[in-house]
Parts: C-alpha cells; structure tokens; sequence
C-alpha cells in the first residue's frame, strides 16, 4: 500500500525568499516520488522525480527535493522564489517492485504556492 | 511530439445528456489514465489502461461512467446519463510504462466539464 501526505495545504512566500513544501510518504516497496506543478487552468508537469539513484533530485526551474528514506519525506525546496512559481504543486508516490500497483501512482492533496511581490 | 491530446477543452451539458471525452495519449506510450479533478476530491484516478487493457477501474465513481481503448492512440470517457456532480476538470495522462512505476506522467490540458 503506499498514501503520500502533503503537510500544507497553502505556502504562502515573498519573491526572492527561499520555497519548501513538504511532503511525507507512505510504501510497502521501494518508493518512485514524484513532484508535479499545475499552473491555473493547466495540466500537469512533471517537475523532478526519485527512482532510486541520487537522493537528492534536481528539477527544472530550480527545484529540488531530498529523498530521506529514515524520515520518510521527500520535500520539495527552491533558493529564491519567482512570481512565476505561484501554481499547486503535487507530490506523488509510486511502489517499484509492486506487480499488482504497477504503474498506479498515488497523488497527494496538493499544496498551493502563493508568491507575493 | 504533441503531447496527449483532449478533447474537448470545454463541454457544457444538460443534466441526463451523454457526454464523450477524449484522448489521445503520446505514441508509443504503454500506460493511460484518467483522472478527475474538483475542488472538493482534489485530483483522483478513476481507471487506468496497459497496452489498451484496463488494468484498475476502482476509481469509477459508479456505473455511469465507462471507459474503452480501442487502440492504442485512443481513448475514451463516457458518463451516461451526466449529473451536476460530475462537473469537474477531466485529465487524461500517458506514460512509458517500460520501468512500472518510476515512469513520468504526461498530462494532457484537461476538458473542464460543467454539467447543468
């Protein structure tokens, strides 16, 4: 089984000032985590993803995230925030190794970044 | 590549009306899902397909609602009779699917349905 928990529901941050989002998750297997951002009245883009290599995972427009397997998280951050980053952000759980899951990925309920000028 | 496509962006019906979305995943993809995303249920999944197979159905909210692939550069989603409750963003996605799991998800731009 596996269930991803996103800690916040709204961020709310000032440009230029530094992003974390949290995210905590939940598997049976070996986890794939994803982040994706949805821009208004957009679908969704993957912004970087875990799959067992390098526990810290560099994305596209400066975002990272750190998997730590002991604590169970895997937190999304950026240095200094952009006007252009206000979107909702979803981190995602998928089992490896899992026959009966494969391919069905867990999405969690979303956190919604505000960037204010 | 164009991405998946979905069609179309926007439907507007009358409650008891049949109501066909669309989609056409990325070529070569082996996985294809649908997902429903209101306000209230944030993103869910509703069915999802392997090689135009239905592989997990369990998210179908009940029996007005039907999926079919009949190959593998379509889909559809089909609610029949719709309800005002079913207005919501509908996503389809595509991915990969070679490795399970650590494959990314490629969204389409979604139909925002409004049911009457």
């Amino acid at each position: 089984a596996q269930s991803v928990t996103q800690l916040d529901s709204h961020v709310s941050v000032s440009e230029g000032t530094p992003v974390l989002l949290r995210c905590n998750y939940s598997s049976s297997y070996s986890p794939s985590l994803f982040w994706y951002v949805q821009h208004p009245n957009k679908g969704l883009q993957l912004l970087l993803k875990y799959t067992s290599a390098a526990t810290l995972v560099k994305g596209i427009n400066g975002f990272e995230a750190e998997f730590k397997k002991s604590e169970t998280s895997f937190h999304l951050t950026k240095p200094s925030a952009h006007m252009s980053d206000a979107a909702e952000y979803f981190c995602v759980v998928s089992d490896r190794g899992s026959h009966t899951n494969a391919g069905k990925s867990t999405f969690g309920d979303g956190t919604t970044l505000t960037v204010k000028p | 590549d164009a991405g998946v496509i979905q069609s179309p962006r926007h439907e507007v019906t009358e409650m008891g009306q049949e109501v066909t979305l669309r989609c056409k995943p990325i070529s070569g993809h082996d996985y294809l899902f649908w997902y429903r995303q209101t306000m209230m249920r944030g993103l869910e999944l509703l069915i999802y397909f392997n090689n135009n197979v239905p592989i997990d159905d369990s998210g179908m909210p009940e029996d007005r609602f039907s999926a079919k692939m009949p190959n593998a550069s379509f889909s559809t989603l089909k609610i029949q009779p719709s309800e005002p409750r079913d207005s919501a963003v509908y996503f389809c996605a595509s991915s990969l699917g070679r490795k399970f799991s650590t494959d990314t998800q490629y969204f389409g731009p979604g139909t925002r349905l409004t049911v009457l």
